[in-house]
């Protein structure tokens, strides 16, 4: 199956504690996308990668970490800095298209962390 | 910062009744797309319509865009209770990522 996996659904974290979050693609997908979604709220970005090896800051980063070692891993680090950190996180990917530009994105099903 | 903005924040209809969410907008942009989603779960993409395009059609779905009102409305016919579920647009502005509206709740009941 071609798709999008997070791992793992539901996390449970001790304040203080840094915790990773997991993102694999297998669709070959260049860009990867992390975003946080708070009850209600719409999807804010957190971090995002274009290519391996370089990643660069959303519109939430303070408080998180990435890495972009694979093409087809995208890890999420919520350190203890991030002072509020319970939430819903999704993964996206989507890949380029010469003349359009990037395509739509496709979702993992998300973790949901809570700091207890 | 969130771009897309829908209206309404929730919307209640009826079996077979058609359902029509709004999305408006501030800046210029490459594309706008629509995606649902069901509680708990991923971001489903819908449909993607391009800034020189101002209608498209999936299946039971129609997207409007104006550009010059920045504004686009996603129209579900004949609803069915299994599209209940939250709609959410999106705004490729040409930086390699989307800006996420808040989103419209949609109740389908039977």
């Amino acid at each position: 199956d071609g798709g999008i996996t997070q791992s793992p659904k539901y996390l449970f974290r001790k304040e203080g504690q840094n915790v990773t979050l997991s993102c694999e693609q297998n669709l070959n997908h260049d860009a990867m996308y992390w975003y946080r979604q708070d009850p209600g709220q719409g999807l804010r970005l957190i971090y995002y990668s274009q290519i391996v090896n370089d990643f660069q800051k959303g519109d939430i980063a303070e408080g998180y970490s990435v890495s972009r070692e694979k093409k087809e891993s995208f890890p999420l680090t919520v350190t203890s800095a991030q002072k509020n950190p319970t939430a819903f996180y999704l993964c996206a990917s989507t890949s380029w298209a010469s003349g359009t530009g990037y395509n739509e994105q496709f979702f993992g099903p998300g973790t949901r962390l809570t700091v207890l | 910062s969130q771009q897309g903005e829908e209206d309404p924040q929730a919307l209640s209809i009826q079996e077979g009744e058609n359902a029509t969410m709004n999305c408006s907008y501030k800046t210029s942009i490459n594309n706008l797309q629509w995606y649902r989603q069901n509680s708990g779960r991923g971001l489903v993409h819908l449909i993607l319509i391009r800034s020189n395009e101002r209608e498209k059609h999936s299946g039971r779905l129609r997207v409007t865009l104006d550009t010059s009102k920045k504004s686009s409305s996603l129209l579900i016919t004949a609803s069915r209770a299994a599209d209940t579920a939250s709609y959410f647009c999106a705004t490729d502005a040409g930086y390699s990522t989307l800006t996420f509206g808040k989103g419209t709740m949609l109740l389908v009941s039977p």
